[in-house]
């Protein structure tokens, strides 16, 4: 099993530009979630889905928008990137099977650049 | 808004030696997670304690959870170099909240 993989590692953007992050998981789980990194902080929550077909803003919504594609693909998109958006973005999944959240697993992250 | 916090923000110590690394939050829990981050990595699941419980072993890892202090301690006993990282606590607060709230991370060092 790959666990969750995201594509690309690396993007530099200009301001303006858009561009998809792709993540995907192997392992048959119902939620999964974009969160962003800065430096010194912990994860902010930007989007969730908690079972196909059903996306959930979280803590920091505004710029993004997310598309849950089938039960293994869950996109991120920027559709005018900001310098405010330079971070590191991770995609996580978890099983949930209960109301709760639960265990996840995290992808290796995607670092983007915007100039 | 960062339900949780560890306290060090940073911790160095020797191979061999015991870290004990600290998080408080603030509104009732269900659940409370620990994971852990290599440099430029993805974060790893450690451990998991819920509300109901006050203790937790996973190999060296020892967590406790004091509900009516609002904090969990996570200790690593007998530390090595690869231990180095940083830890992040999660909350999951009472109800039916599907999502994790992240601390900002203690960055520890263990020395050879």
């Amino acid at each position: 099993n790959a666990g969750v993989t995201q594509t690309p590692k690396f993007q530099v953007l200009k301001t303006g530009q858009s561009m998809t992050l792709q993540c995907a998981q192997d392992m048959n789980h119902n939620s999964m979630y974009w969160y962003r990194q800065d430096p010194g902080m912990g994860l902010r929550l930007i989007y969730y889905s908690a079972s196909e077909g059903t996306t959930d803003k979280g803590e920091v919504p505004n710029g993004y928008n997310v598309s849950r594609l089938n039960k293994r693909e869950f996109s991120l998109r920027l559709e005018s990137a900001a310098p405010s958006q330079t971070s590191v973005y991770f995609c996580a999944s978890s099983e949930q099977r209960g109301l709760r959240a639960d265990t996840q697993y995290f992808g290796p992250g995607t670092r983007l650049t915007v100039l | 808004s960062q339900q949780g916090e560890e306290d060090p923000q940073a911790l160095s110590i020797q191979e061999g030696e015991n870290a004990t690394m600290n998080c408080s939050y603030k509104t009732s829990i269900n659940n409370l997670q620990w994971y852990r981050q290599n440099s430029g990595r993805g974060l790893v699941h450690l451990i998991l304690i819920r509300s109901n419980e006050r203790e937790k072993h996973s190999g060296r890892l020892r967590v406790t959870l004091d509900t009516s202090k609002k904090s969990s301690s996570l200790l690593i006993t007998a530390s090595r170099a690869a231990d180095t990282a940083s830890y992040f606590c999660a909350t999951v607060p009472s109800g039916s909240a599907r999502q994790l709230t992240f601390g900002s991370g203690t960055q520890l060092t263990v020395l050879p």
